[in-house]
């Protein structure tokens, strides 16, 4: 069974870079055709794909957020991470890593999430 | 790229149907058979329903199904119970390789 963990970095400083790093376990990151994917979450909004990254290194990113998102792949230690530049209060949100299989929106495995605010 | 259109929320009965409905444009849900459901209850993560419009992954109720006419993808929900109050999700892959999502849709069962 796969899971994912995103780790919890908690609280941000304005400006500063929000990274998160998710952990998966019950499968190698390097198998299969899957995307390894970051969505977030808005306090009571909808969800907001952040982009995603092929073992390989080919990343995809939600074009809105493209200048400041930049997600890496270890596959030696089965993680993947985000990091978001110049942070401010409108990046609080719950920040979900995901699995995509085929890179068609297919996210059939997610992390519990964790709540990053920015705030001084 | 702008996010999907879906009503902000549902209601029904429980034993009733209900459909969800899902806009986009000919750059994602129009000009794709990727489309996808998800299932979200409060302070708990999303949970695959349906994938490529009309797919239910191992372990979901066959009383989810999923449609698309155009640029308009369906969920419909029969036999509505209590544990399907949540939020909804579609999403959709694009024409740019990205994914996006609607705005969500809260299902309330009477």
């Amino acid at each position: 069974q796969v899971q994912l963990k995103e780790s919890d970095p908690g609280l941000v400083q304005p400006s500063q870079t929000l990274s998160l790093t998710c952990t998966v376990s019950g499968g190698s990151i390097s198998s299969g055709d899957y995307y390894w994917t970051w969505i977030r979450q808005h306090p009571g909004k909808a969800l907001e794909w952040i982009g995603y990254i092929f073992h390989s290194g080919t990343t995809y990113y939600n074009p809105s957020l493209k200048s400041r998102v930049t997600i890496s792949v270890d596959t030696s230690n089965n993680q993947f991470s985000l990091k978001l530049t110049s942070a401010t209060a409108a990046d609080t949100a719950v920040y979900y890593c995901a699995r995509d299989r085929g890179g068609y929106d297919w996210l059939d495995y997610w992390g519990q999430g964790t709540l990053v605010t920015v705030s001084s | 790229q702008s996010a999907l259109t879906q009503p902000a929320s549902v209601s029904g009965s429980p034993g009733q149907s209900i459909t969800i409905s899902c806009t986009g444009t000919s750059d994602d849900v129009g000009g794709y058979n990727h489309v996808s459901w998800y299932q979200q209850h409060p302070g708990k993560a999303p949970r695959l329903m349906i994938y490529d419009v009309s797919n239910r992954p191992s372990g979901v109720s066959d009383r989810f199904s999923g449609s698309k006419s155009g640029n308009t993808a369906s969920l419909t929900i029969s036999g509505l119970r209590s544990e399907d109050e949540a939020d909804y999700y579609c999403s959709s892959y694009t024409v740019t390789t990205t994914v996006t999502f609607g705005g969500g849709t809260k299902l309330t069962v009477l």
